[in-house]
This record gives structure tokens, C-alpha cells and sequence, in this order.
């Protein structure tokens, strides 16, 4: 059974600085990797995915994040956070076998100015 | 505009009671999904529908139920079986890989 791990509930951090938020994935299948972000009381919006191609993909708000099969890892990263990137974001891997997303725990981001 | 309309966005059930959540795509996906929120558990897959008139159970169904009659339109059921029902839902389609919409959920409570 695939499984995503967030290894972060919570990550802290000054306006304008960078951030990692970490996310690790079990597959032995072809793995499709999605990163969204959720607004309070709001549903999930895509930041981002990786289904195959460069390791490095860039989303929107200025995110990216790197596929590493070796670590079995996706990370989502960003140089200069902003106070409106204060949210809960979520990692996520596809079922193939039921073509539903598997999600995370998430890791709430909490930009400080 | 194209998009995923959840109803009502707030609820409120009573114990013993039946409540049904309404999730309607104008998006033209085959597939659609209720998920279920719960602080620090991220989001569990309810049901799923690949089709029209075809549904699966996902991770935790148990005192929940699905219909699929239109494309367009599938309403969740919470039933009295469904212990802890107070979560935050989500329903969402799809229609490429993994590129799933989401609506803009529905609070339950129990009271």
C-alpha cells in the first residue's frame, strides 16, 4: 500500500526567509507526487506535481520541489516566504490501482512577520 | 464558471440523525471523491466513483454511503451508524491523473 509521510505538523518561520516542508513517500510502483495547499475553512488548491520528467518541478506562488527517488522524497521548498503563504499544506501520491490520492498528515506553514 | 459546488457549507446533525451532503461538478470529470478532515490526520478517502452508476469503498466507509446517478452529482450520506461524524468533508473530481478539484467543503457537527 502506498503511504505518504509529513515529517513536520508544524513549521514556523520569518517573513522573507526560506522554508522546506518535508515530504516523504513508500511506493514500489510508478509514483505521481502532488503537493496542495489549503486555506482555513477552504478546500485544497494544486500547488504542484510530479508525474514524470525533471526532478526539479516549479508550481505556483513561487514553490518547487525535487523529486528524489533515491530518498524517496519531495520536498517543497520556496526562497522568500510571504505572510499570505500562512496555510496547511499537503503531500500527496497516487493509487494507480484506485486512481485516488493518498494524502499526508500535512504541515501547517506559519509565516511570522 | 467551471468548478466543484459542496452544500451546505455548515451542518449540523443530531444524534440518531441521517444527513446528506450534496457535491456537484460542472467540470465534466468521470471521477469523483469524499474525503474526510480531521486535525493532524490529513484527509481519508470515504468513497470513490470512476463512473457513472459505479462506486468503491475507500479506507474508511464504514456508517457512510454514496450514490452516483448523474456524472455530475455525488451526494454523501452520513448515517446514524457513522460514530464520530463531527469532520470536516471534502469532495473533489477528477479527470487526468492525480489532477483532482476540490470543493470548498462542509463542516459537520454533531450537537
Amino acid at each position: 500500500a502506498q503511504s505518504v509521510t509529513q515529517l513536520d505538523s508544524q513549521v514556523p518561520v520569518f517573513e522573507e526567509a526560506p522554508v522546506e516542508l518535508r515530504c516523504n513517500y513508500s511506493s514500489s510502483v510508478s509514483v505521481y507526487l502532488f503537493w496542495y495547499v489549503q486555506y482555513p475553512n477552504q478546500g485544497l488548491q494544486l500547488l504542484l506535481k510530479y508525474l514524470s520528467g525533471s526532478t526539479l518541478v516549479k508550481g505556483i506562488n513561487g514553490f518547487e520541489a525535487e523529486f528524489n527517488k533515491s530518498q524517496t522524497s519531495f520536498h517543497l521548498r520556496k526562497p522568500s516566504v510571504h505572510i499570505s503563504d500562512t496555510a496547511e499544506y499537503f503531500c500527496a501520491s497516487l493509487d494507480t490501482g484506485r486512481r485516488a490520492l493518498t494524502f499526508g498528515s500535512g504541515t501547517r506553514l506559519q509565516v511570522q512577520p | 464558471d467551471g468548478g466543484i459546488t459542496q452544500s451546505p457549507k455548515y451542518l449540523f446533525r443530531k444524534e440518531g440523525q441521517n444527513v446528506t451532503l450534496s457535491c456537484e461538478q460542472n467540470l465534466n470529470h468521470d471521477a469523483m471523491y469524499w474525503y474526510r478532515q480531521d486535525p493532524g490526520q490529513g484527509l481519508r478517502l470515504i468513497y470513490y466513483s470512476q463512473i457513472v452508476n459505479d462506486f468503491q469503498k475507500g479506507d474508511i466507509a464504514e456508517g457512510y454511503s454514496v450514490s452516483r446517478e448523474k456524472k455530475e452529482s455525488f451526494p454523501l450520506t452520513v448515517t446514524s451508524a457513522q460514530k464520530n461524524p463531527t469532520a470536516f468533508y471534502l469532495c473533489a473530481s477528477s479527470m487526468e491523473t492525480g489532477r483532482a478539484f476540490f470543493g470548498q467543503g462542509t463542516r459537520l457537527t454533531v450537537v
